[in-house]
Parts: structure tokens; C-alpha cells; sequence
């Protein structure tokens, strides 16, 4: 059964230092997402990407954070400078069309984020 | 706001036993609504879509429920197992491009 894949599994990083968080959606989706779940909490939406650009962002996803979709199969999540309170895990999803028309969405396994 | 709770937060059931959790949200113009199962550290996978012309959706010993106008949602899960133990997210769509999560129930099957 197809997979929406993610990697790292886990990343250690310091506060302040960039990181990458790559993802290989299914291979006949358009719509890719990064949601995010700080331990014991809910999970919340970052991000949706269609047609090579953001459709759609929370709050959370402020200047530190962007996407990018490099290449025909990757979606990246970069934050820019870590902070302590990015620790968290965080999903990436993808869907074949619009959640709004029914479509059921895939995530990832998640890459625990962990800043110190 | 568009707010999605799950009420309780955590429920303990003997095996074989049925059991429902409960979702509620607050905007009745919801588009569709679906239950996911995530494991302890791991990824979150789809159970059940409901759409919001539908009453109900079935698959195996699980069945979902969706009734707008009182904003709620109803998971039911038949002659349950220990391997059913896992925590119970929903989340709804409101025709945009998110899902708007609820906390979640994390269940416990005692064998």
C-alpha cells in the first residue's frame, strides 16, 4: 500500500541551528501538509502546498518556517533558527485533491524534533 | 473559532466488551469528518471518513457516526480487543485546506 515516508525519524539539534525535515509524499497526490504535535497536545495544522505554493497557513507557520517542494517527489519542512518550543513532532501529509471534497489524507510516521 | 473536543480523555474497557468515544464540534458547517488511530510515537492512520451528506460509516468493527446540527460524532467500536488499545483522534474539515484536530481519547482494552 502506498506510504507517505518521512525522514529523519528523530533529529537532535540546538537552539538556533536550521533544520531540514524531508518528506516523499504518495506519488499521485497534489496536496501535501505539515501538521505538527507538541507532546501531549494536539496535533495542529502548519501548512498546506498545492500546485507549488502555499494554499493555505496557520499562525504557528510564521517566518522561520517554509516549504518546498524540490523536486517531483520531496516535500521539505525548513525551520530557520530552532527554538526550544519547536520541540515537537511533526507529520507531513498528502491527500489526491481537497480535503473539502472528501478526500481522505495520509500522514507520515512523524519526525520528532527534539531543540536543546 | 472552530473548535473540536473529545470527551473523555482517556477510557479503560474489559475485552469484548462494545464502546463508543465521543467527538463534538463547534461549527455545523462542516464538511467531513474523520477518526484516526495513533499509536504511542508513531504516525496517525485514517479509520473512517464521513462525509457530511452521510449519517454513518462502517468498516469491520468500526463504525461512525456524524450528526451536524448537534455538532457530534460517534465512534463505535465492536467486541473490542487489546490491540485496539491506542489513543482515538478526530478531526474536521470546515471546506478549507486543514484538518482542525481534536485532543484525542486514549483507550485501554483490559484483557
Amino acid at each position: 500500500e502506498p506510504e507517505v515516508t518521512q525522514t529523519p525519524s528523530h533529529q537532535v539539534t540546538q537552539m538556533g541551528q536550521e533544520v531540514i525535515l524531508r518528506c516523499v509524499p504518495i506519488s499521485n497526490h497534489l496536496y501535501f501538509y505539515w501538521y505538527r504535535q507538541i507532546l501531549g497536545q494536539k496535533v495542529e495544522f502548519l501548512v498546506s502546498f498545492y500546485n507549488n505554493e502555499i494554499s493555505e497557513k496557520s499562525e504557528i507557520f510564521d517566518d522561520q518556517f517554509s516549504v518546498e517542494r524540490p523536486d517531483g517527489s520531496n516535500f521539505t519542512l525548513k525551520i530557520r533558527s530552532t527554538k526550544l518550543e519547536d520541540s515537537a513532532m511533526y507529520f507531513c501529509a498528502s491527500s489526491e485533491s481537497r480535503l473539502g471534497l472528501g478526500n481522505t489524507i495520509y500522514f507520515g510516521e512523524g519526525s520528532w524534533l527534539t531543540v536543546v | 473559532k472552530q473548535e473540536v473536543t473529545q470527551i473523555p480523555a482517556a477510557l479503560s474497557v474489559p475485552e469484548g466488551e462494545n464502546l463508543v468515544l465521543n467527538c463534538s464540534f463547534t461549527d455545523s458547517a462542516i464538511y467531513n469528518l474523520q477518526w484516526f488511530r495513533q499509536d504511542p510515537g508513531k504516525g496517525l492512520t485514517s479509520l473512517l471518513l464521513i462525509q457530511s451528506s452521510q449519517r454513518e460509516q462502517t468498516s469491520g468493527r468500526l463504525n461512525a457516526s456524524l450528526d451536524k446540527s448537534s455538532g457530534r460524532s460517534t465512534l463505535y467500536i465492536a467486541a473490542s480487543q487489546p490491540g485496539d488499545s491506542a489513543t482515538y483522534l478526530c478531526a474536521a474539515n470546515f471546506g478549507n485546506e486543514k484538518l482542525t484536530f481534536g485532543t484525542g481519547t486514549r483507550l485501554t482494552i483490559i484483557p
